[in-house]
């Protein structure tokens, strides 16, 4: 099946520095991709939705200068956080969808990142 | 918010099938139903979708109710390894793809 990739697997920064988590389509392109975080025990929430040629689309309560969204190409879509803090501690995923209307939405397998 | 209703958490006996039921009373035509599970720290993994017919495929069947209000996930032979949090989502078929995650439910496949 397709298979979508995200990188880096974890990930530890110092509070403060921003880090840059990496979302492929590996066999087929995508132009929407989808961003969620979780936090432990509770359930995915969607973040934003990242376009390719245009502006991410954030859902409410998500700061878009915080978490800088990049689609550079159909098979790229990139989630910069900015400013790290603590808080921001979680677990990143990413889906994509091939096609429309019924087909299968994949995710990635998701990025830890720790803020110290 | 989720369309959709699941029991919070169910158990199972290893080699027994396992069935998940899901509540979706207020479905719309063009909206589908599709399960995905998460296994603890991995991104969460497609089962199965459909949207008015059963669908079977080699990780689980899925029954959907004549008035698609309600469906169920069969797990046919549960092992261990299908301990996970289950998801049923409805989607719009015209939809870009964003999935409205809610709590799902908590599968434990016992020995």
């Amino acid at each position: 099946g397709a298979v979508v990739s995200q990188h880096p697997s974890w990930v530890i920064c110092k509070s403060g520095t921003s880090v840059k988590i990496e979302c492929r389509s590996l066999d087929f392109q995508a132009t929407t991709m989808f961003w969620y975080r979780q936090f432990p025990k509770q359930s995915l929430m969607l973040m934003a939705t990242s376009n390719e040629g245009s502006k991410a689309t954030y859902e409410q309560g998500v700061e878009k200068d915080k978490f800088l969204i990049n689609h550079a190409s159909l098979t790229l879509s990139t989630l910069t956080v900015t400013s790290a803090h603590p808080e921001d501690s979680s677990f990143y995923i990413c889906s994509a969808r091939r096609g429309r209307g019924g087909n299968t939405i994949y995710f990635g397998e998701g990025s830890w990142l720790t803020v110290v | 918010d989720a369309k959709t209703t699941q029991p919070t958490s169910m158990d199972c006996a290893e080699g027994r099938a396992a069935n998940l039921p899901c509540n979706h009373s207020t479905i719309s035509g063009n909206e589908y139903v599709y399960w995905y599970r998460q296994i603890h720290s991995q991104g969460p993994q497609y089962i199965i979708h459909g949207l008015k017919n059963n669908e079977t495929n080699e990780m689980a069947s899925l029954i959907i109710t004549e008035d698609r209000k309600s469906s169920t996930l069969i797990l046919p032979h549960a092992t261990l390894r299908d301990t996970a949090v289950y998801y049923c989502i409805v989607v719009d078929g015209g939809s870009q793809g964003n999935l409205i995650f809610g709590k799902g439910t908590k599968l434990s496949v016992k020995p």
